[in-house]
């Protein structure tokens, strides 16, 4: 079974600090999503990555950054934090080949900005 | 871009058939993927559909039609266990997903 691991189930930081949320995925699988999910907006992509080093901006990637170092880590990073940024985020990822393929998801980390 | 739309919530009692609709605008179809989602928990896949027509597994049946720009997600014999939100995405291109809303579903007794 695919596991995809983030670091933190919940987590509440101050306004203005840099927050880091992790996620390894044990797969070998070579892309990597950060989405955010909110009540009646549904899951929306902030950042994706396709192999190391590479990342792709998704539908809403103002106020974040990523970080694709190795291949099972893919990091998402929110430079200066913002009430607005309190969310559910979710990671996932995927392997690269046969269209029928599934993204796979961690367990989420709710974050919350004071 | 992709457009996906689902209704919010809908409610049904258990060993009922319960069928949740999506419809979606996209400029680059490649699929179509329905989740699960419990409350609280991760989204874990359920099925994809490319071609039209049915693809049944299990207790679940997952239906596209291209042409109408249509899916809907079958769920028979309904189980308490089976309350949550269903997610409707859609595959634009090799690897991005846009996902609708999401439909709560809530199985009472």
């Amino acid at each position: 079974d695919v596991k995809v691991t983030q670091s933190s189930r919940y987590l509440v930081k101050r306004t203005g600090e840099k927050v880091f949320l992790e996620c390894v995925q044990d797969m070998d699988h070579e892309n990597m999503f950060w989405y955010r999910q909110d009540p009646g907006l549904g899951l929306r992509l902030i950042y994706f990555s396709y192999d190391v080093k590479m990342k792709e901006k998704g539908d809403i990637p103002e106020g974040y950054s990523v970080s694709r170092e190795k291949k099972e880590r893919f990091s998402l990073i929110l430079e200066s934090a913002s009430t607005n940024q309190t969310s559910m985020y979710l990671c996932a990822s995927r392997a690269t080949g046969r269209r029928d393929q599934p993204q796979h998801f961690g367990d989420g980390t709710r974050l919350s900005i004071l | 871009g992709q457009n996906i739309d689902q209704p919010t919530e809908m409610t049904a009692t258990e060993g009922a058939i319960v069928q949740i609709n999506c419809t979606y605008q996209t400029s680059g179809f490649n699929g179509l993927f329905w989740y699960q989602q419990h409350a609280g928990e991760a989204p874990t896949f359920l099925s994809y559909n490319v071609l039209d027509g049915l693809e049944e597994k299990g207790r679940f049946s997952s239906f596209l039609s291209r042409s109408k720009g249509y899916s809907y997600l079958l769920l028979k014999e309904l189980q308490m266990k089976d309350s949550a939100s269903y997610l409707c995405a859609t595959r634009e291109g090799n690897n991005r997903l846009a996902f609708g809303k999401g439909n709560q579903v809530v199985v009472i007794p």
